[in-house]
């Protein structure tokens, strides 16, 4: 157990939908990374925020938003969703800039 | 961007040393090289870090020559259950983002 947690485990949707996906990260940590998973595709990084700031982006698509709140937790926005948006959703936090601890994931299939 | 390059896939048997390969060829200097375990749809697990040399835990061994171009995750000793995908991160120190590898996918027999 990394102590991040993230829910739902499961969401299905439709096309068009807007879905919000939450994380809680490891007490203490103050960054939060989110990354998305196709099937049997690499890890591909999205956002990081850092106290309750956008620090990094990455390949994050304008439909998609993020934001992290005071008490640290994170929610990903994902809007107009598309087929090609099925995907496995990791958050990670971190308290430095190197290691990393993911959560189990949320996985989204958009039909 | 330090853009990492793996092997995409690797066999070996339970027992054997594993040794996974990455190159970083443009690794700035403030720059750690991070390895990662991944079992299917599972969080990715860190396994160790390092800046040069060689760095050694209870699970993995790291090398780095002193160029630091590339570098070595060793696991001794492989068990099925080390039958993962294994990512190989350079943090971009600077910009703090963090790109993973395309992951070499480690497959032990029995």
């Amino acid at each position: 157990d990394s102590g991040v947690t993230q829910t739902p485990k499961h969401l299905i949707t439709a096309t068009g939908q807007r879905v919000t996906l939450r994380c809680s990260p490891r007490s203490g940590d103050l960054s939060v990374y989110w990354y998305q998973q196709s099937l049997d595709q690499g890890l591909q990084f999205l956002i990081q925020y850092y106290n309750g700031e956008e620090r990094a982006k990455g390949n994050i698509l304008e439909r998609f938003s993020a934001q992290q709140f005071p008490d640290l937790h994170s929610e990903l926005n994902l809007s107009s969703l598309e087929l090609g948006d099925s995907a496995l959703y990791f958050c990670a936090s971190s308290a430095s800039q190197d290691e990393q601890f993911f959560g189990p994931g949320t996985r989204l299939t958009v039909l | 961007l330090a853009k990492t390059t793996q092997p995409i896939s690797m066999d070996s048997y339970e027992g054997q040393e594993v040794n996974i390969t990455c190159s970083h060829n443009n690794i700035a200097t403030n720059d750690y090289i991070t390895w990662y375990q991944q079992f299917p749809s599972q969080g990715p697990r860190f396994i160790i870090q390092g800046y040069k040399t060689k760095v050694t835990n209870e699970v993995a061994s790291l090398f780095i020559p002193a160029d630091r171009k590339s570098s070595t995750l060793s696991l001794p000793r492989v068990s099925l259950s080390d039958t993962a995908v294994y990512y190989c991160l350079v943090g971009e120190n600077n910009f703090n983002k963090f790109y993973f590898g395309s992951g070499t996918k480690l497959n032990v027999k029995p």
